[in-house]
């Protein structure tokens, strides 16, 4: 079956502590993006990735950092510098210049 | 900049009550529109999408008309169903790789 993975479900986080978030797809997909969503609100975009090696900032950049080493996987790591990393996190992908977004099922993180 | 304005909810219905959640956008050049829903503790699934102007997206009973004059989306269904309750968003890709989304509507339908 193809599709985007995120492990893990939930994740905790203590103080001054780095997590990274995992974000894998079989879709064959050249473009890749990492979204927050808090609760009762939209989505925010944190980064995003059109190809392999290669990602660009977001809106809401800041505390976060991710990488692009393969076109199948697109790692967030939340450092210590994010303050409030409490939210749900989301990652997609898409056909690099072709529209539709496929979201995976999401991580809680939540501070310890 | 581009943006997407959706109603505000929660939007509470009965079963079989028609549905429509308002959606505006603002956006340089010509966008292509979607409507994703989310389920409880899950990611986003597509339901619709259209690409031009006057394109209807239509998806389980779900319908919306791309009206570039109003330049909105707005998302209708004729006869809910509990299963439909969930919150629903309104997005907008601007043809350079980016995405922008509304806040979100909630749909709670009773039986």
């Amino acid at each position: 079956d193809g599709g985007i993975t995120q492990s893990p479900k939930y994740l905790f986080r203590k103080e001054g502590q780095n997590v990274t978030l995992s974000c894998e797809q079989n879709l064959n997909h050249d473009a890749m993006y990492w979204y927050r969503q808090d609760p009762g609100q939209g989505l925010r975009l944190i980064y995003y990735s059109q190809i392999v090696n290669d990602f660009q900032k977001g809106d809401i950049a800041e505390g976060y950092s991710v990488s692009r080493e393969k076109k199948e996987s697109f790692p967030l790591t939340v450092t210590s510098a994010q303050k409030n990393p409490t939210a749900f996190y989301l990652c997609a992908s898409s056909i690099g210049g072709i529209e539709t977004q496929y979201f995976g099922p999401g991580t809680r993180l939540l501070v310890l | 900049g581009n943006s997407v304005t959706q109603m505000e909810g929660p939007v509470t219905l009965s079963e079989e009550a028609f549905l429509t959640i308002n959606c505006t956008y603002t956006a340089t050049g010509y966008p292509s529109l979607f409507w994703y829903v989310q389920y409880p503790g899950e990611g986003l699934q597509l339901l619709l999408k259209a690409t031009k102007a006057d394109d209807k997206g239509s998806n389980k009973g779900f319908e919306a008309t791309y009206r570039k004059e109003t330049t909105s989306f707005h998302l209708e269904k004729g006869s809910v169903q509990v299963s439909d309750s969930a919150v629903y968003f309104c997005a907008l890709y601007d043809n350079f790789n980016k995405f922008y989304f509304g806040s979100g509507t909630k749909l709670n339908v009773k039986p």
